[in-house]
Order: structure tokens, then C-alpha cells, then sequence
């Protein structure tokens, strides 16, 4: 089992503000890195992926990933209510495990307005 | 079209029964998986089938038995129910391996109660 560590929380925001959610992991040969939404009662769905080193942006979510430091990130620009959930870092080791996905404990967000 | 769907979404039952959930995709992914999520959210793979091949069968109790008819099908069977199975199970699929971008669609959970 990798280790996929994230910060519990729960961390809460001021509607319009920056969210930043962190994840490190053990494995050094992981290739692969995801960030999931899960709201409450329902499934994860993804939100972002990220294979190599440095910033990758799709609209108001950033991840960023450091493979030396083995941290990902997760930056939510202008925080809205509806981005309230928690949100589940994951990795993939790649490799002769390809398909195992290995999930943090997750990271529960609040925007109040 | 509902992606990977999975019946039912509850499942309440007493210890020692056997019971069925089961998944289909419509996505023409190859490879299909199966999670536990328990009470504190963690969220951890138990098998995973490509083109109908087990492939992935993460230490659990072999009361749980996978079986995948084609490749858009996967149904996860339970035997003689514990109290401690109780927990919400996902089905998701992905295209398959090689491809270390995979990416993987969850179902909408089967909430399984066990009492």
C-alpha cells in the first residue's frame, strides 16, 4: 500500500479565496497524480491530473506537482460555495501496477460565503 | 447516458448473508475496478479485471469474489457478510493499461449496511 498523506481538516474559506490543499506521498516511482472531488454522498469525480514536474491550470483549479520534494498541490482560485467537498488526492505507481490508484485520506473544504 | 452505473445504490442485510452488487459501463473501457470507501472516507482498491482477466486483487478476505462476464460488466459477490464490510463500494473503469495517463470513472456507490 503507498502511503498518500493529505491534511484532514477541515480547512475552510471566505467565498473568493484561494484554497490550497496539500499531498505528499512515499513513492518515489509514481507517476501519476490526481485530484478527485467527492461531495458528500456521492462518487469521486475527477478534477484535475498531473504527470509531470511544475504547474498545470484548467480554469480556476491549478495543481502543481514537485517529484523531488514527492508533493502535489492543489490551488482553488476564487473559492465558490459549490466547491465545498472533499477532495481526494491520488497517485498512480505506473509500471507493473498500473491501475492501482492509492487515495489520501482525503481533504474536506468549506467556502462559507 | 449514465457512464458506469451500479445496482443497487443501498443494501441492507443481516450478518452471514450473501449478496450481489453490480456494475456496467457504457464507456467502452476495458479495465474495471472495484473500491471500499469505509466511515472515515478512505477510499481503497480491492480488484480490478481488464478485458475480463483479474488482474489486481488487493489482500481481501476471499469471501469477496469478482467476476466479470465481458468487459462492460463487473459484480462483486459477498459471502457470509460481516458487520465490518458495512461500507460504500465503487465501481470505476478506465481504459486499461498501458497508458500511465489513465484515468478512471467512478460509479455512483452501493451503500452496503450490514447489521
Amino acid at each position: 500500500q503507498k502511503e498518500v498523506e493529505q491534511n484532514s481538516g477541515p480547512l475552510s474559506v471566505p467565498e473568493g479565496a484561494i484554497a490550497s490543499l496539500n499531498c505528499t506521498y512515499s513513492d518515489r516511482v509514481s507517476q501519476s497524480f490526481f485530484w478527485y472531488r467527492q461531495y458528500s454522498g456521492k462518487s469521486p469525480e475527477l478534477i484535475m491530473s498531473i504527470y509531470s514536474n511544475g504547474d498545470k491550470e484548467d480554469g480556476r483549479f491549478t495543481a502543481q506537482l514537485n517529484k523531488a520534494s514527492q508533493y502535489v498541490s492543489l490551488l482553488i482560485r476564487d473559492s465558490q460555495p459549490s466547491d465545498s467537498a472533499t477532495y481526494l488526492c491520488a497517485l498512480s505507481p505506473g509500471g507493473s501496477t498500473l491501475g492501482r490508484l492509492y487515495f489520501g485520506r482525503g481533504t474536506q473544504l468549506t467556502v462559507w460565503p | 447516458d449514465t457512464a458506469v452505473s451500479q445496482t443497487p445504490k443501498y443494501l441492507v442485510t443481516q450478518m452471514g448473508n450473501d449478496k450481489s452488487i453490480k456494475c456496467e459501463q457504457n464507456l467502452g473501457h476495458d479495465t474495471m475496478y472495484w473500491y471500499k470507501q469505509d466511515s472515515k472516507k478512505f477510499l481503497k482498491i480491492m480488484f480490478s479485471y481488464n478485458n475480463k482477466e483479474l488482474i489486481i486483487n488487493e489482500t481481501v478476505p476471499n469471501r469477496f469474489s469478482p467476476k466479470s462476464p465481458d468487459k462492460a460488466h463487473l459484480n462483486l459477490h459477498i459471502n457470509s457478510l460481516e458487520l465490518g464490510d458495512s461500507a460504500v463500494y465503487f465501481c470505476a473503469s478506465s481504459q486499461g493499461a498501458p497508458r500511465y495517463t489513465d484515468t478512471q470513472y467512478f460509479g455512483p456507490g452501493t451503500r452496503l449496511t450490514v447489521l
